[in-house]
């Protein structure tokens, strides 16, 4: 099946800096892009849906000026944490689809901690 | 509003075979998907229906009944690393998940 890798798996950072998580599609060229987050027990939540070359439309209650996501390239999707807090830390996974969409490949996910 | 309903755990023993329920209400459907979850680790794909049926794919088989909004998961010859959670999503008709909160599964031996 088709591959999308996430970078990096897992980072610890300090209040008020921002990180950086990559998702790529490594054998498919992946038109749109998920990001989601997950808190300890509890379901998968939609972030933000990004198409190649667009902005990203995000959830009601996500702040797109703290999670800017970038979709450049139909490769690659990137989630910037602005300003992280600890209450962001959080599983954060992406998932990628494109062109014939039957499966939704997900990246291997990112557990952010802010201390 | 959208909505997917699945039991919060199930416990079934080694060997044995369990059938994990979800049904929904969505605007559109494209599409039903099961992914497993072990704790710390992202969801993997175990299978897709669009259409009405069963499909089996060894130790699992998904169906759905897409008239009664209604699709279950059945894991047969159960192992202790079946152990995981097992999610619910549908695709509605602009292409998003739509998630189920998950079934958490538990083997005993």
């Amino acid at each position: 099946g088709a591959v999308v890798s996430q970078h990096p798996s897992r980072v610890i950072c300090k209040s008020g800096t921002s990180v950086k998580i990559e998702c790529r599609s490594l054998d498919f060229q992946a038109t749109t892009m998920f990001w989601y987050r997950q808190f300890p027990k509890q379901s998968l939540m939609l972030m933000a849906t990004s198409n190649e070359g667009s902005k990203a439309t995000y959830e009601q209650g996500v702040e797109k000026d703290k999670f800017l996501i970038n979709h450049a390239s139909l490769t690659l999707s990137t989630l910037t944490v602005t300003s992280a807090h600890p209450e962001d830390s959080s599983f954060y996974i992406c998932s990628a689809a494109g062109g014939e969409i039957t499966e939704a490949f997900f990246g291997q996910g990112t557990r952010l901690t802010v201390v | 509003g959208q909505n997917i309903d699945q039991p919060t755990e199930m416990t079934a023993t080694e060997g044995a075979i369990v059938q994990i329920n979800c049904t929904y209400q969505t605007s559109g459907f494209n599409g039903l998907f099961w992914y497993q979850q072990h704790a710390g680790e992202a969801p993997t794909f175990l299978s897709y229906n669009v259409l009405d049926g069963l499909e089996e794919k060894g130790r699992f088989s998904s169906f759905l009944s897409r008239s009664k909004g209604y699709s279950y998961l059945l894991l047969k010859e159960l192992q202790m690393k079946d152990s995981a959670s097992y999610l619910c999503a549908v695709m509605d008709s602009n292409y998003q998940l739509i998630w189920g909160a998950g079934t958490k599964l538990i083997i005993k031996p």
